[in-house]
């Protein structure tokens, strides 16, 4: 079945610093891709997502490229602030008719000033 | 344009007893799909229902049940609690019933079972 598959957490960093967040994924299909984010005490938030191979995600100076040949989502972002500090998810929904979400296990980051 | 609700925010229930949270999406949308999130196994699909029908089901015990109705609000209910139902429950909901569709999450219900 579909999976998807994100690095170990906690991440910790400084204001300012680079982000990489890893996320891998297994399908039988062209699954569209997205990153959630869920603040403390809330719900999930879309991030950001990509319908197919090659496209590029883009929302609030995060950025992820859709990669089939190495079925990757990688997140970025060139300089992270305090309050990006939150839990990420990467996640997958086959295409069709088929509104499922394959979440990763997420990724808590935290930020320090 | 209002986001999506849940309610109740919170609830403590007992073993054995059974729980019903609603969820009313986004005005316009006609899929709900319902989410459990722990820690241990983290955000796991129940259900998706699209124009008061099922259209796809999680991995769950037939404890867990769901309805949507024709205003596109949803139910889920839990019957026989145990402990390890003890969980944050997403409702999502979106305009379409396709895998490319942005799903919208509400903020979820907590719900402890004691």
């Amino acid at each position: 079945g579909d999976s998807v598959t994100q690095m170990e957490g906690p991440v910790t960093l400084s204001e300012e610093a680079f982000l990489t967040i890893n996320c891998t994924y297994t399908a039988t299909g062209y699954p569209s891709l997205f990153w959630y984010v869920q603040y403390p005490g809330e719900g999930l938030q879309l991030l950001l997502k990509a319908t197919k191979a090659d496209d590029k995600g883009s929302n609030k100076g995060f950025e992820a490229t859709y990669r089939k040949e190495t079925t990757s989502f990688h997140l970025e972002k060139g300089s992270v602030q305090v309050s990006d500090s939150a839990v990420y998810f990467c996640a997958l929904s086959e295409s069709g008719a088929n509104s499922k979400l394959t979440f990763g296990k997420g990724i808590t980051l935290s930020v320090r000033p | 344009k209002a986001g999506v609700t849940q309610t109740p925010r919170y609830l403590i229930k007992t073993r054995g007893q059974q729980v019903t949270l609603s969820c009313s999406p986004i005005s316009g949308h006609r899929s709900v799909s319902w989410y459990q999130q722990t820690p241990g196994q983290g955000l796991q699909f129940l259900f998706e229902y699209f124009s008061e029908t099922q259209r796809n089901k999680g991995n769950f015990p037939g404890r867990f049940s769901g309805r949507q109705f024709s205003n596109s609000r949803s139910e889920m209910n839990v019957s026989t609690l145990e402990l390890g139902d003890s969980a944050l429950y997403l409702c999502a909901s979106s305009g379409l019933a396709g895998g490319t569709d942005t799903q919208y999450f509400g903020p979820g219900t907590r719900l402890t079972v004691l």
